[in-house]
């Protein structure tokens, strides 16, 4: 009964690869975000899905792509990974209408390490 | 521009002793304010939050944090540290865009 759930939990890859990490929640959220958290735990937003629809794109390349297929999940794509990437990735929902108070909730997140 | 200053990366404690985790924040605006922790190889768990409303909030596990507009902070307090508190602290503010801001974060370690 896990209420924001990443998959995979650690992955592991070489340079150049395309890769893509899942995420799923069971709150009935609307909203749903990527944070990246890197090696000194510094964690930014990368994109935010309301309902399916991109309300957030920060800076990021385009080699990261994100795909809403329905309300409850969130998955990125990553493609022509570079060193660069290794991070963890973290999963967030929340409920739009709740979004001035920002009671966002996390998945477990995903260590993705580029060799 | 929304942003917050940790002031402080690291932090020790002895069990039993008062905890003290300092945060500044800057906003054009009457902000929101959070505090997450992270337990090591963790997700990250609300712990307070200060939406405009009473300006000492009161959080899980003892936690709580002053919101003083005078002095731009949120400090994050708790009477007596646990062993269980040992983790790595994020101060964070909601800025334009309904996105969140995270501090830099400081870890927290308490000593038996």
């Amino acid at each position: 009964d896990t209420a924001v759930s990443q998959t995979p939990k650690y992955l592991v890859t070489q340079m150049g690869n395309d890769k893509s990490i899942k995420c799923e929640q069971n709150l009935g959220h609307d909203t749903m975000y990527w944070y990246k958290q890197d090696s000194k735990k510094f964690l930014k937003i990368m994109f935010s899905y309301n309902n399916k629809e991109l309300i957030i794109n920060e800076t990021v390349p385009n080699r990261f792509s994100p795909k809403s297929p329905d309300k409850a999940h969130l998955n990125l794509h990553i493609n022509s990974l570079e060193l660069g990437d290794s991070a963890v990735y973290f999963c967030a929902s929340t409920q739009w209408r709740d979004r001035g108070s920002h009671t966002q909730y996390f998945g477990p997140g995903t260590r993705l390490t580029v060799l | 521009a929304q942003s917050v200053t940790q002031l402080d990366s690291h932090v020790s404690v002895s069990e039993g002793t008062p905890v003290l985790l300092r945060c500044n924040y800057s906003s054009s605006y009457s902000p929101s304010l959070f505090w997450y922790v992270q337990h090591p190889n963790k997700g990250l768990q609300l712990l307070l939050k200060y939406t405009s409303a009473a300006t000492l909030v009161k959080g899980i596990n003892g936690f709580e944090a002053e919101f003083k507009k005078s002095e731009t902070s949120f400090h994050l307090t708790k009477p007596s540290a646990h062993m269980s508190d040992a983790a790595e602290y994020f101060c964070v503010v909601s800025g334009a865009t309904n996105k969140l801001i995270f501090g830099t974060g400081t870890l927290l370690a308490v000593q038996p």
